[in-house]
């Protein structure tokens, strides 16, 4: 078993469509939760970064973290077709900084 | 945010010949920077970790002596692909972490397509 697992998709939604996106994982230490978003044959860019549970918001989106079932979500609100891309999740361990990256899912929203 | 640089954004070379890639920090310090190499559809796969001034900590798997890593300065990681075969085509991406930052402050490069014919 992977220590991040993350389904690939492709998840296809309509343009303003409420998206959610989640990876679940093995590791009990992950203290750091990250959310990127990588767009085709590009870096990827970050998105959110949450600290142990909880939530953060920061305009249409929001992470979600649930370390009593090791789960984590990204909530995209009112998707847009320009949000069409590869969202990877990463978590790392309190005191190391080395990310470990679920595969991605790719999201496409089509107008 | 802050800007990694990464070049060549694309290489195409012929086998046996060796590659250079190189990361830069345009606007901070790294002292730590990262190379992943990510292949279609997959995520991103840890080669190496490279510490300004000294030598690379490499994963498990990957050749050092086949992929070669400096750190010369606190803005610039370079990988060379020695000798490399078509097997190394992939898409490398650097990444960098800012002096004394936490995993928030960790910032990728554009990547480098390498095809190997």
């Amino acid at each position: 078993q992977k220590e991040v697992e993350q389904d690939p998709g492709p998840l296809s939604v309509p343009e303003g469509a409420i998206v959610s996106l989640n990876c679940t994982y093995s590791n009990s230490a992950f203290q750091y939760f990250m959310w990127y978003r990588q767009y085709s044959r590009k870096g990827p860019e970050l998105l959110m970064y949450t600290y142990s549970s909880g939530n953060k918001e920061d305009g249409r989106f929001t992470a979600q973290v649930d370390k009593s079932s090791k789960y984590i979500s990204l909530f995209i609100r009112d998707s847009q077709p320009s949000d069409s891309a590869t969202y990877l999740c990463a978590m790392s361990e309190g005191g190391s900084y080395i990310p470990t990256f679920g595969r991605g899912t790719s999201l496409i929203v089509h107008p | 945010g802050a800007v990694v640089s990464q070049h060549p954004s694309r290489v195409i070379c012929k086998s046996g010949t060796s590659v250079k890639i190189e990361c830069r920090s345009l606007d901070f310090q790294a002292t730590t920077m990262f190379w992943y190499r990510q292949f279609p559809k997959q995520s991103l796969m840890l080669m190496a970790t490279s510490n300004e001034g000294s030598k690379a900590t490499y994963e498990q798997g990957v050749e050092k002596d086949k992929f070669l890593i400096n750190h010369a300065s606190l803005t610039l990681s370079t990988l060379t692909v020695t000798s490399a075969h078509p097997e190394d085509s992939s898409f490398y991406i650097c990444s960098a972490r800012a002096q004394g930052g936490p995993n928030e402050k960790l910032f990728f490069g554009s990547g480098t397509q390498l095809s190997v014919l």
